[in-house]
């Protein structure tokens, strides 16, 4: 069975400072998927990330960051330089193959940016 | 945008009634996944469209039921609700194949109230 916990319920900051948001998954398969999305108040669910069970390698896309590793199976998400528009609610997921669009999904982050 | 459109955006029903769900997907995705969000949770998966088939199907009863239509869009319908079926309910259009990238674009949702 899958599993996906964001231990975070809330996070509320002001604006510039830095956010993470944690993200530990739990999977017997040896090749999963791993994702991050954003829910802004419209509802829509918004890609930002997607991160196969095979690349440990951390990326950076502009003010994100994705930090994965898989001796704690973790997938932390960092906001850098907070801004008012990234409150939102996250989302980490995870699937079991790349045509597997199966997703479990977390509980999800509240994040509050203050300006 | 994503381009995913989903109809009704609201709508109410009483215990014991059917709803029916549409979506349309991205111009150029043959595959269509349905999810249900209850209030403060994550995205629960409920089944997945692909050429017109079901491929995939997630914890929920029979009376959840859905069609994929040539043109791929997609309905989903829920006969007999009850209270617990009032969620937002999510749309995601994809494609699978050679050019699939792992992303899934959602729509707005679908925000059901069963009274």
């Amino acid at each position: 069975a899958q599993k996906v916990t964001q231990a975070q319920t809330e996070i509320s900051v002001v604006e510039k400072e830095d956010v993470t948001l944690d993200c530990v998954y739990e999977t017997r398969d040896t090749t999963y998927y791993l994702f991050w999305y954003k829910q802004p108040p419209s509802g829509e669910l918004v890609f930002l990330i997607r991160r196969n069970s095979f690349d440990e390698q951390n990326e950076i896309s502009g003010r994100y960051s994705w930090n994965f590793q898989k001796s704690t199976s973790s997938f932390n998400f960092t906001i850098t330089a907070s801004q008012v528009v990234d409150s939102a609610v996250y989302f980490c997921a995870l699937s079991e193959g790349p045509n597997d669009y199966k997703l479990s999904f977390g509980a999800g982050t509240t994040v509050t940016v203050r300006a | 945008e994503t381009g995913v459109t989903q109809s009704p955006t609201h709508l109410i029903k009483t215990r014991g009634q059917q709803v029916t769900l549409r979506c349309s997907s991205q111009s150029g995705h043959n595959t269509v996944s349905w999810y249900q969000q209850a209030l403060g949770q994550g995205p629960q998966f409920i089944f997945q469209y692909y050429r017109e088939e079901e491929n995939g199907r997630g914890n929920f009863p029979p009376r959840f039921s859905g069609l994929q239509f040539p043109n791929y869009s997609s309905e989903l319908n829920v006969n007999a609700l009850e209270l617990d079926d009032s969620a937002l309910y999510l749309c995601a259009s994809s494609q699978t194949g050679t050019f699939n990238t792992g992303e899934l674009f959602f729509g707005e949702g679908s925000r059901l109230t069963v009274l």
